[in-house]
């Protein structure tokens, strides 16, 4: 295990539904992120948060909303998704970021999310 | 921007040969390099870095190579096992910047 947990594994949610994921870290890292994994593409960075400020918004539509209310925790809200949004969903954290000896990242298992 | 390619999307071996996964990376600022190994089912998992100031670098079965006159990574694997069945994908650093990560290269490994 990295010490980089996510919960749920897999999601499966209606173009109306609202969920949310949650993923949790436990090595006491400064920066998480969440990232988009499509079939055979590379990962997509989507949000970054650095000491629980956001750093990082990689043009990702506004049904995806991230929260992160302090350094441990993450979440990313889903709202009116569209099918296209069916992807591995992963988090990621890190000792900082940017700087050049602590960027390593960590990640997730993932949530498998199928949008109907 | 920064792009990161492997050569080949998927390399078959037999088990007890060594394999070797390539990569390519396009920002010679790039200064530091982590292979990551994703299994069915799970998420990306740290094998080995290295930073621009090195051309290799060993671990348990691992070896990583860097040319950056060609900006060219490898990663080999030494007497592969069926256990090392997985997506292989390096990611690269341009220094203060975000990883750029590579599309994944499935190694399989032939009984």
């Amino acid at each position: 295990e990295t010490g980089v947990t996510q919960t749920p594994r897999h999601l499966v949610m209606g173009m109306t539904n609202k969920k949310s994921l949650k993923c949790e870290q436990h090595l006491g890292h400064n920066a998480m992120y969440w990232y988009k994994q499509s079939a055979k593409k590379p990962l997509e960075l989507m949000f970054v948060y650095n000491f629980k400020e956001q750093t990082e918004n990689n043009s990702v539509p506004s049904r995806f909303s991230p929260e992160c209310p302090n350094s441990s925790h993450l979440f990313l809200h889903l709202h009116t998704l569209q099918p296209e949004d069916s992807a591995l969903y992963l988090c990621a954290s890190s000792q900082d970021q940017g700087g050049f000896n602590t960027d390593t990242q960590y990640f997730g298992p993932g949530t498998r999310l199928t949008v109907l | 921007g920064e792009s990161v390619g492997l050569h080949l999307p998927t390399l078959s071996v037999q088990e007890g040969d060594n394999s070797i996964i390539n990569c390519a990376y396009s920002n010679s600022a790039s200064d530091y390099f982590i292979w990551y190994k994703q299994e069915s089912g799970k998420g990306p998992q740290f094998i080995i870095d290295i930073r621009s100031n090195m051309d290799k670098r060993q671990g348990q079965r691992v070896t990583v190579l860097l040319n950056k006159t060609v900006k060219h990574l490898s990663l080999q694997i030494a007497a592969t096992q069926p256990g090392d069945s997985a997506v292989y994908f390096c990611a690269s650093h341009p220094y203060g910047q975000n990883f750029v990560f590579g599309p994944g290269t499935r190694l399989s490994v032939l009984p």
